[in-house]
């Protein structure tokens, strides 16, 4: 139980262009979603905590402008970067918390942006 | 806030040998603590979780970490490792009191090596 599926799991767009990743629980209704950001080998860097049904609140320094987070519904989240650039590829990871902390983060399998 | 320490970058280890990964950690509230281990192109995959209780946790694949509240640390240890077990380590907290608001801080990563 306690799946996170996400969607693409790896895309390659133009710069300019706008790209939607989509996070969604299978199995569960997530309340709150959490959006990540993995350089090459280096750590996962939270950008923004999701809340369906309100605004998310991004973390110092993530423009909210340009990562978009909508959570429309209990089961979906979906991170859009509009304009992108070279400078946004990365390894973006979803993570959904089930429940209460308890049950610790169910993740996303990530999805790989180029930006060329 | 928090803050999460895993003073290994890089853990080379002879198939079969024993293993211990190191994280410390620094918080002015209680935390739960996590291990997530990464493959490559992959999201996380939990492999223990400390919430109270027992200091010796157990998690999966033969691992088990012990919580030392006096030494900040959460250290992941397994008597054998396999080839398989070749992959990145990451150490988290979440504040405890939060309700699971609050999304992980992420150490920054332990790159297993499993040498036959």
């Amino acid at each position: 139980g306690a799946v996170v599926s996400q969607h693409p799991s790896w895309v390659i767009c133009k710069s300019g262009t706008s790209v939607k990743i989509e996070c969604r629980s299978l199995d569960f209704q997530a309340t709150t979603m959490f959006w990540y950001r993995q350089f090459p080998k280096q750590s996962l860097m939270l950008m923004a905590t999701s809340n369906e049904g309100s605004k998310a609140t991004y973390e110092q320094g993530v423009e909210k402008d340009k990562f978009l987070i909508n959570h429309a519904s209990l089961t979906l989240s979906t991170l859009t970067v509009t304009s992108a650039h070279p400078e946004d590829s990365s390894f973006y990871i979803c993570s959904a918390r089930v429940d209460s902390a308890r049950y610790g983060y169910t993740f996303g399998s990530g999805t790989r942006l180029t930006v060329v | 806030a928090q803050s999460v320490t895993q003073l290994d970058s890089q853990v080379p280890v002879f198939e079969e040998a024993p293993v211990e990964l190191r994280c410390n950690y620094s918080s002015s509230v209680s935390v739960y603590l996590f291990w997530y281990v990464q493959y490559p192109n992959q999201g996380l995959q939990l492999l223990l979780k400390y919430l109270s209780g027992s200091t010796l946790v157990k998690g999966i694949n033969g691992f088990e970490a012990e919580f030392n509240k006096s030494q900040t640390s959460f250290h992941l240890r397994k008597p054998s490792v396999h080839i398989s077990d070749t992959a990145e380590y990451f150490c988290a907290v979440s504040e405890a009191t939060g309700g699971g608001a609050d999304g992980l801080t992420f150490g920054k990563g332990t790159h297993l090596i499993i040498q036959p």
